[in-house]
């Protein structure tokens, strides 16, 4: 069974210093993987998915992430954080056969504070 | 276009009152999904529908939990009674198609139980 775990559940960063959200994923197949964000009270966005192409994939507002399939990681980066960027980062699966194809996996969660 | 709208935005009641929670999906998204996101967790999806088809409910605790899609479009989710806890948000989201297509998500309704 596909899953993700998400190293930290909480990053502090400085803002306009670089962010770094850690994630590992378990799959038997190629899997689907993506990053989706939350801000209080609203709904999950989507950052970036990976699905097969290229392994270094861009997302919206600076966000970037590599997937390595030697290291079974997708983690999340940006060079320069912004004030706006404090929120919820969850890292995803989809699940990749059978009935539940498509189904998406969440992780737990890493909260990224910004001090100014 | 507009977003997934989901309403109440929150929700207070007793324990073992019932209490239900609607969804309009965007336009055109055939694929409609319920998740259940406790605090401090990720979501989990607890109902997945094509058009009006529930094609996946393994999750969904069937004893006080029920949903429906008749038309194809908005969809409902019940609980009845309601337990302290499944104080927790609960979140809609659409896509085009199953199968990878990008998820969209409402707010959500956060559940009180008291």
């Amino acid at each position: 069974a596909q899953s993700v775990t998400q190293l930290d559940s909480h990053v502090s960063v400085s803002e306009g210093t670089p962010v770094l959200l850690r994630c590992n994923y378990s799959s038997s197949y190629s899997p689907s993987l993506f990053w989706y964000v939350q801000h209080p009270n609203k709904g999950l966005q989507l950052l970036l998915k990976y699905t097969s192409a290229a392994t270094l994939v861009k997302g919206i507002n600076g966000f970037e992430a590599e997937f390595k399939k030697s290291e079974t990681s997708f983690h999340l980066t940006k060079p320069s954080a912004h004030m706006s960027d404090a929120a919820e980062y969850f890292c995803v699966v989809s699940e990749g056969y059978g009935g539940s194809q498509g189904n998406l996996i969440f992780g737990k969660g890493t909260k990224l504070s910004v001090k100014p | 276009e507009a977003g997934v709208v989901q309403s109440p935005r929150y929700k207070i009641i007793e324990k073992k009152q019932p209490v239900a929670f609607w969804c309009n999906p965007i336009s055109g998204h055939n694929t409609l999904y319920w998740y259940l996101q406790n605090l401090g967790q990720g979501p989990e999806l607890l109902i997945r529908y094509e058009n009006e088809e529930a094609v996946d409910d393994s999750q969904l605790p069937k004893d006080r939990f029920s949903a429906e899609r008749l038309k194809g479009v908005d969809s409902t989710l019940k609980i009845q009674p309601a337990e302290l806890g499944d104080s927790a948000v609960y979140l809609c989201a659409s896509s085009r198609r199953s199968g990878g297509d990008e998820q969209f998500f409402g707010p959500g309704t956060r559940l009180t139980v008291l």
